[in-house]
């Protein structure tokens, strides 16, 4: 069973802090990875996706993915109230499908 | 943008009863997906089809099962529901070769009692 890990939460940050959220893989044959972020009560939304060694940055969001270790971790620098979400990580492996991690419940306080 | 629908937001069902999810996309997607999300577990995929007349079994297929008749509709069917299968359930679609971006509908709370 190919599995996607994450601490489920809360991750509690301060208004304007940066919220690290990590994930963990089983499947060294990983080949792409994402992030979604899911607000209450809604559906998943695609923020980031990442496929080779290193960071990769969109505005205050950062991906870190090291292959090597089997991990990714999403960063969001200056977090807004707005931010507050749960955030899934998800992992292709082959063919059409992800594997999608428990989700962390990021709350950032006003 | 992107459409994808689903049936119903809410559907409460009594165990035993056969029970139809309508999933409807807009946008020409030949893949489509059927997951089930529980507080904890997070996605699970039950069933993906990527082509009309097309399905293949996710990581929970038992108790489930779909129909692709058009390219545009993916259906899941419960054929005899039971309380273990009260959850959300979320439809996706996507175009072929670009299965990480995934776009959702807005879900179906099912409660079996």
């Amino acid at each position: 069973q190919k599995e996607v890990e994450q601490n489920s939460g809360p991750l509690s940050v301060p208004e304007g802090a940066i919220a690290s959220l990590n994930c963990t893989y089983s499947d060294r044959g990983s080949q792409s990875f994402f992030w979604y972020r899911q607000y209450s009560g809604k559906s998943p939304e695609l923020i980031m996706f990442i496929y080779s060694n290193g960071d990769k940055e969109d505005g205050r969001f950062t991906a870190q993915l090291n292959k090597a270790s089997q991990y990714v971790s999403l960063l969001i620098r200056d977090s807004q109230p707005s931010d507050s979400a749960t955030y899934l990580c998800a992992v292709n492996n082959a063919g059409n499908m992800l594997t999608f991690g428990g989700g962390t419940r990021l709350m950032v306080k006003p | 943008d992107v459409k994808v629908t689903q049936s119903s937001r809410y559907l409460v069902k009594r165990t035993g009863e056969k029970v139809f999810l309508e999933c409807v996309q807009d946008m020409d997607h030949e893949n489509m997906f059927w997951y089930r999300q529980d507080p904890g577990l997070g996605l699970r995929l039950i069933y993906f089809s990527y082509d009309v007349k097309m399905k293949e079994k996710g990581d929970i297929p038992e108790g489930y099962s779909v129909s692709r008749e058009k390219k545009e509709r993916f259906s899941l069917i419960l054929e005899s529901a039971s309380t273990n299968q009260t959850s959300m359930y979320l439809c996706a679609s996507s175009l072929w070769g670009q299965q990480e971006t995934q776009y959702f509908g807005p879900g179906t709370r099912l409660l079996v009692l």
